[in-house]
């Protein structure tokens, strides 16, 4: 079955310094997505990807976030100056279509800022 | 504002009995809810979904119930099983909202021996 796949799995970074999240979704989907859980709380959404540009993003995805689909198979999150408060697991996800459609959910990347 | 909550934190349930998961959702507008199960360290894991014009829907072993009137939805899982032990996630979607999710608070359900 097709899966969305993350790396790394856990990385532990300095405040203040960059992390790039890679993603590769489901190979025919066209909407990708980045969402947050801090632990112990609920999941949360940080932005929405559609052809090649951000179609939605939440107050959380500020100037210090961005994403990327470099190529035609991997989404990027990067986090420029990381905070202490950016730890969380971090997940992508992905859909065939837009609003309606099942969201498939990769396994998460682990972060811990310290 | 909107929101979608969980009335119950943690469900113990004994093996082979059936649970029921429940969540209230507070925006009228919403027309797309997803219930999500969760293992621990792993992500979202779509179980089954239900569009706003249905009030019932079965996958396997697994019935979602929508209930318009009062906000209302659940997840009932037939013959509870140990690999069920899980946290559960409602969440829902407008579709003026493009296909951003709002997730419910999430119901851990333990099944028992």
């Amino acid at each position: 079955e097709p899966e969305v796949t993350q790396t790394p799995s856990h990385q532990v970074t300095q405040m203040g310094q960059e992390v790039i999240l890679r993603c590769v979704p489901i190979s025919n989907h066209l909407y990708f997505y980045w969402y947050r859980q801090i632990l112990g709380q609920k999941v949360e959404f940080l932005v929405s990807f559609y052809n090649n540009e951000i179609s939605e993003k939440s107050e959380i995805f500020d100037d210090q976030f961005s994403v990327e689909r470099p190529d035609g198979s991997n989404f990027t999150l990067k986090i420029r100056s990381t905070k202490l408060e950016d730890s969380a697991m971090y997940f992508c996800a992905s859909s065939l279509q837009g609003s309606g459609n099942t969201i498939y959910f990769g396994e998460g990347s682990w972060l811990t800022v310290v | 504002g909107e929101s979608v909550g969980l009335h119950l934190p943690t469900l113990s349930v004994q093996e082979g009995d059936n649970s029921i998961i429940n969540c209230a959702y507070s925006n009228s507008a919403s027309d797309y809810f997803i219930w999500y199960k969760q293992e621990s360290g792993k992500g979202p894991q779509f179980i089954i979904d239900i569009r706003s014009n249905m009030d019932k829907r079965q996958g396997q072993r697994v019935t979602v119930l929508l209930n318009k009137t009062v906000k209302h939805l659940s997840l009932q899982i037939a013959a509870t099983q140990p690999g069920d032990s899980a946290v559960y996630f409602c969440a829902e979607n407008r579709a003026a909202a493009g296909n951003k999710l709002t997730f419910g608070g999430g119901t851990r359900v333990l099944v028992k021996p």
